[in-house]
């Protein structure tokens, strides 16, 4: 059983389409995140979200728009892709996320893998 | 302005030694810090924590060591295997829901 899974692995698309990515997870936390892993390894989160509502926005462009129907799934849909979109994102939850007690830690999804051509 | 840094790209340790991996941060407002894990093509995975009132954590093979007045961390592996070899990140929070992560260490145990 994944905990947290993302859907798909593998995107190519081209520059200016739009494109979503998945996310769900199994373990009942309140909390999700999105990440993005650029060229140079560098894991920078995006965006927080807290019982589906927005906590952290790391000013991302607003082509880029997270949607969370429920606590179980955090989506990340992304418009006019740009070729700077290039980069794996990470899906991750946790249960809370003030991140001062070991019950907060955060799990990882797989990743998405992205290529804008 | 990157407030967490991992200044080593990369470590080669043999099988059996000790692995130390470091990390620094700037920010003094970090009270609780994490070491993952990740191999290729998969997703982070947590280590080891520790928080800013503690200056040492031990969890079997791995132990973690803060020193708060130099703002430093570092991850301590003994004895290594060959398993361990990955990239190593260390994060840092202030209890925000957001968690800052350095650039990672990729840690190549030699069997």
């Amino acid at each position: 059983d994944t905990a947290v899974s993302q859907t798909p692995k593998y995107l190519v698309t081209q520059m200016g389409n739009d494109k979503s990515i998945k996310c769900e997870q199994n373990l009942g936390h309140d909390t999700m995140y999105w990440y993005k892993q650029d060229s140079k390894k560098f894991l920078k989160i995006m965006f927080s979200y807290n019982n589906k509502e927005l906590i952290i926005n790391e000013t991302v462009p607003n082509r880029f728009s997270p949607k969370s129907p429920d606590k179980a799934h955090l989506n990340l849909h992304i418009n006019s892709l740009e070729l700077g979109d290039s980069a794996v994102y990470f899906c991750a939850s946790s249960q809370g996320g003030r991140g001062s007690i070991p019950e907060e830690t955060q799990y990882f999804g797989p990743g998405t893998r992205l290529l804008v051509l | 302005d990157q407030q967490v840094k991992q200044n080593s790209p990369s470590l080669s340790v043999q099988e059996g030694r000790i692995s130390i991996l470091n990390c620094d941060y700037t920010n003094s407002m970090f009270d609780y810090f994490l070491w993952y894990k990740k191999y290729p093509a998969e997703g982070p995975t947590f280590l080891i924590s520790i928080s800013s009132i503690k200056d040492k954590n031990e969890d079997g093979r791995f132990t973690v060591f803060l020193n708060k007045s130099a703002k430093h961390l570092s991850l301590h592996i003994v004895p290594s295997q060959p398993g361990d070899s990955a990239v190593y990140f260390c994060a840092a929070t202030s209890g925000t829901y957001k968690y800052i992560f350095g650039t990672g260490t990729r840690l190549k145990v030699l069997a």
